[in-house]
Order: C-alpha cells, then sequence, then structure tokens
C-alpha cells in the first residue's frame, strides 16, 4: 500500500546549522507530496507541496524536491533559527483512494538551541 | 479567517462514556476528514467526507461515528470511550478538486480517557 518513511527524530542542532529531513514514499500512481509543521501546541500547517516529479516547494528557507527515481522528498533548509522548532511531517496525497486522503510520516522533531 | 474550528480543546473522559467532538469549516471546503495523532505514529485517518451526506471509514474507524450533514460540520462521536482513544485529534478540510490537496487543520483536541 502507500505510505511514506520519514527520518526518525528527534534531531538537536546549533541556529544556523544546515537542517536536513529525510523523506521517501511508497505509491502507486503520481501522488502530490507536502511537509507539513507543527508547532508547539497548534494544529498542522502546510509547509510546502510539490505536484509532479522535478518540482521543487519552497517556503520560510525551507525546500524540497520531488524526486521520482528516488521516491523522494527531502526536506532541507540551510540555516535554521530557533522558531524553527517543531515537528515536521512529511505527507502524500493517496492517489488511489479519494482525493482528499493525507499520508503521513510518524514526523520528526526538531530542536534548535541558540 | 476562523478556518477549521475544533470543541473541546481539552477533555477527561470515564471509560463507557460517550462524547462528540466538534468540527465546522468556514471555506465550503466539500472534504473534511478526521485524524488522530500517537506518539511515534504519525497522523492516521479515522474517517472522511466527501461532501455533506457522504462519509467513509479511513485506517483506523473502530470506536468512532461520525455524520455530515451540511458542509460546514463533521463531528466525531466516541460512542463508549476507551483508554486506547486517549489521543491527540485533528479535523482537517481541503476542497481536492482543485487538483492539489492542501488540507487546513484545526487546532485540535487533546483527550484523555481513564
Amino acid at each position: 500500500g502507500n505510505s511514506v518513511t520519514q527520518m526518525e527524530g528527534p534531531v538537536t542542532l546549533s541556529e544556523e546549522a544546515f537542517l536536513t529531513i529525510n523523506c521517501t514514499y511508497t505509491a502507486t500512481g503520481y501522488p502530490s507530496l507536502f511537509w507539513y509543521v507543527q508547532y508547539p501546541g497548534e494544529g498542522l500547517q502546510l509547509l510546502l507541496k510539490a505536484t509532479k516529479a522535478d518540482d521543487k516547494g519552497s517556503n520560510k528557507g525551507f525546500e524540497a524536491t520531488y524526486r521520482k527515481e528516488t521516491t523522494s522528498f527531502h526536506l532541507e533548509k540551510g540555516s535554521v533559527q530557533v522558531s524553527d522548532s517543531a515537528v515536521y511531517f512529511c505527507a502524500l496525497s493517496d492517489p488511489g483512494g479519494s482525493q482528499g486522503n493525507l499520508i503521513f510520516g510518524k514526523g520528526t522533531k526538531l530542536s534548535v538551541k541558540p | 479567517n476562523a478556518g477549521v474550528t475544533q470543541t473541546p480543546k481539552f477533555q477527561v473522559l470515564k471509560t463507557g462514556q460517550s462524547m462528540t467532538l466538534q468540527c465546522a469549516q468556514d471555506m465550503n471546503h466539500e472534504y473534511m476528514s478526521w485524524y488522530r495523532q500517537d506518539p511515534g505514529m504519525g497522523l492516521r485517518l479515522i474517517h472522511y467526507s466527501v461532501g455533506a451526506g457522504i462519509t467513509d471509514q479511513g485506517e483506523v474507524p473502530n470506536g468512532y461515528n461520525v455524520s455530515r450533514s451540511t458542509t460546514e460540520d463533521f463531528p466525531l462521536r466516541l460512542l463508549s470511550a476507551a483508554p486506547s482513544q486517549t489521543s491527540v485529534y485533528f479535523c482537517a478540510s481541503s476542497e481536492p478538486g482543485q487538483g492539489v490537496t492542501e488540507a487546513f487543520f484545526g487546532q485540535g483536541t487533546r483527550l484523555t480517557v481513564v
């Protein structure tokens, strides 16, 4: 079935460090891919998205490229800030089911220290 | 913009009690869904609805009922609460007809069953 695997956390970085959170997926068909972010005590917010192979999503200094050949959608940021501390979820839209269904990875908790 | 509103934010139930988690959206989205978030498990789909009068089961539907009498509201009912239902519940809405499923999430309901 369709699934998302992302790197286990927690991840602890110093301010201005480079961030990579790995995400790979298994899907039949051509899903859209997403990164959602959850700040402490809040719901999930869309961070970025990509709808087809080789698309790059970007927002707030974060980037991720839809790689069909490696079935990956890794999240990167060149210089993290304390305010980036949150839980990050990789997700795909279920191409075989209802268009609204999202399949999530388990989440990666990021802590950025000053 | 209210977006997606969930009530209550916190709830403690005794085993066997029933309750309804409320969810309302003001974006006129056809698609609504309920997820539960458990540590190390990511978000798992409980039930979803593609429009008023239409509901379907997700990955973990047992112990929960839903109905969709209006476009705006999508309540989740726990029929007889069990400790295994202790979780954080998120309601989401989206408009899949636009081709990319960007979901908007509520703030969540933290439920504890004792």
